[in-house]
């Protein structure tokens, strides 16, 4: 079974920034967080991953709790093209191959 | 460079017929796995590659499903006879880390 939380859905207006929140109550120190995202009809997509700092690339932030229960996934302007199922995975790092995948979060971004 | 690719896009069979599935990872990537992929779920790892090596294949069911991957590079996933339950997207990724997969388009399958 997942170990993390995701609300199934959120709506997000094109051009603001959209936080996309995971539970993962039950992580252990060793275990990092990962988020993909899946645009309908296409593969997974690597988005970003962090253990206990804040973590930002081209694509997104990660912001997680200092306790590490929980996270939040920023996309800081999103557009149409961010439509997407997001899902957010706790994982060793040397098992970060080995992904556990839960049903996500639904994102719709609308004009 | 050039992403997973995936063979066939589609394909429809009747139960207990046998189907394969082929994956080209990106060049130079040691890790493969294969994912089953049922309508409104997650993807689910079916079996995970080290060159051409298994790593896991504890979520393979291994009374029907097969995998290979010959030479550490192509792979082909098997299934022998297949059921309704198994149409799904099969989805094929590869990683040279350990923190990001490539995912191919899949291929979905419609067992009928």
């Amino acid at each position: 079974d997942a170990k993390t939380t995701q609300p199934p859905s959120m709506d997000c207006a094109e051009g603001r920034a959209a936080n996309l929140p995971c539970n993962h109550s039950t992580i252990s120190g060793n275990e990092y967080v990962y988020w993909y995202r899946q645009i309908h009809s296409q593969g997974p997509q690597y988005i970003i991953h962090g253990l206990k700092n804040n973590e930002t690339n081209e694509m997104a932030s990660l912001i997680i709790t200092e306790d590490r229960k929980s996270s939040t996934l920023i996309l800081p302007h999103a557009t149409l093209r961010d439509t997407a199922v997001y899902y957010c995975i706790v994982a060793l790092y040397n098992q970060g191959g080995k992904l556990i995948f839960g049903q996500g979060t639904e994102l719709s971004v609308k004009p | 460079e050039a992403g997973v690719a995936q063979s066939p896009r589609y394909k429809i069979i009747e139960k207990r017929q046998s189907v394969a599935f082929w994956c080209n990872p990106i060049s130079g990537h040691a890790t493969l796995y294969w994912y089953q992929q049922i309508l409104g779920q997650g993807p689910k790892l079916l079996i995970q590659f080290q060159n051409n090596g298994v790593v896991d294949d504890s979520q393979l069911p291994k009374d029907r499903f097969s995998a290979e991957r010959l030479k550490g590079v192509d792979s082909t996933l098997k299934i022998q006879p297949a059921k309704l339950e198994d149409s799904a997207v099969y989805l094929c990724a590869s990683s040279r880390t350990l923190y990001e997969q490539y995912f191919g388009p899949g291929t979905r399958l419609t067992v009928t």
